[in-house]
């Protein structure tokens, strides 16, 4: 199975700050690259897919970027309603998800 | 508008079987893919499988393999998923998402439903 890696674990960010954060694959997966966030208690929501397409309705601030292993998702503007856990997970093979990066508002 | 709702909470001992439902609304049910994906209290998303509600093709995670059982009522758009021979690491919150097509993403997930295995 391919191994997806977070980082960081998790981050505290001030309201407006850019936030980062990198998923990177154990093997190439070129664009196959998607983006959850999860709050407490309920289900993960699609932000992001094949690498970089905004899924409908998610607010513009966020985006993604990269291929074959490393890639990112970006927070322009963090905004209250972000605080979070964010993954990555890989649809080239046999779906696995990354271990999860906590974002909380400082 | 899309949905997918799940059946409730369930408490088995070890040793029992699970059957959680999915059901679905607001889309062609025959279209669209269905997976099954778990979460440990506090840990992160474990994929199990998938199932093409059309066809009644299913694929199973390796560690799920002999264990699983995924399969769907097209009359009532609904999906289920079984699981055997419990055991307490298998206590975790189940969810249902909806998936284009097999090496896709998941679009629309279920609320899903906790199963708390314990003697």
């Amino acid at each position: 199975d391919i191994q997806m890696t977070q980082s960081p674990s998790s981050l505290s960010a001030s309201v407006g700050d850019r936030v980062t954060i990198t998923c990177r694959a154990s093997q190439s997966i070129s664009s196959s690259l998607n983006w959850y966030q999860q709050k407490p208690g309920k289900a993960p929501k699609l932000l992001i897919y094949a690498a970089s397409t905004l899924q409908s309705g998610v607010p513009s601030r966020f985006s993604g970027s990269g291929s074959g292993t490393d890639f990112t998702l970006t927070i322009s503007s963090l905004q209250p309603e972000d605080s979070a856990t964010y993954y990555c997970q890989q649809s080239y093979s046999i779906p696995t998800f990354g271990q999860g990066t906590k974002v909380e508002i400082k | 508008q899309v949905q997918l709702v799940q059946s409730g909470a369930e408490v088995k001992k070890p040793g029992a079987s699970v059957k959680v439902s999915c059901k679905a609304s607001g889309y062609t049910f025959t279209s669209y893919d269905i997976n099954w994906v778990r979460q440990a209290t506090g840990q992160g998303l474990e994929w199990m499988g998938w199932m093409n509600p059309n066809s009644g093709n299913t694929g199973y995670a390796q560690k799920f393999q002999g264990r699983v059982t995924m399969t769907r009522n097209t009359s009532i758009s609904t999906a289920y998923m079984e699981l055997s021979s419990l055991r307490s690491e298998d206590t975790a919150v189940y969810y249902c998402a909806r998936a284009a097509a097999a090496g896709s993403f998941f679009d629309y997930w279920g609320q899903g439903t906790l199963v708390t295995v314990s003697s």
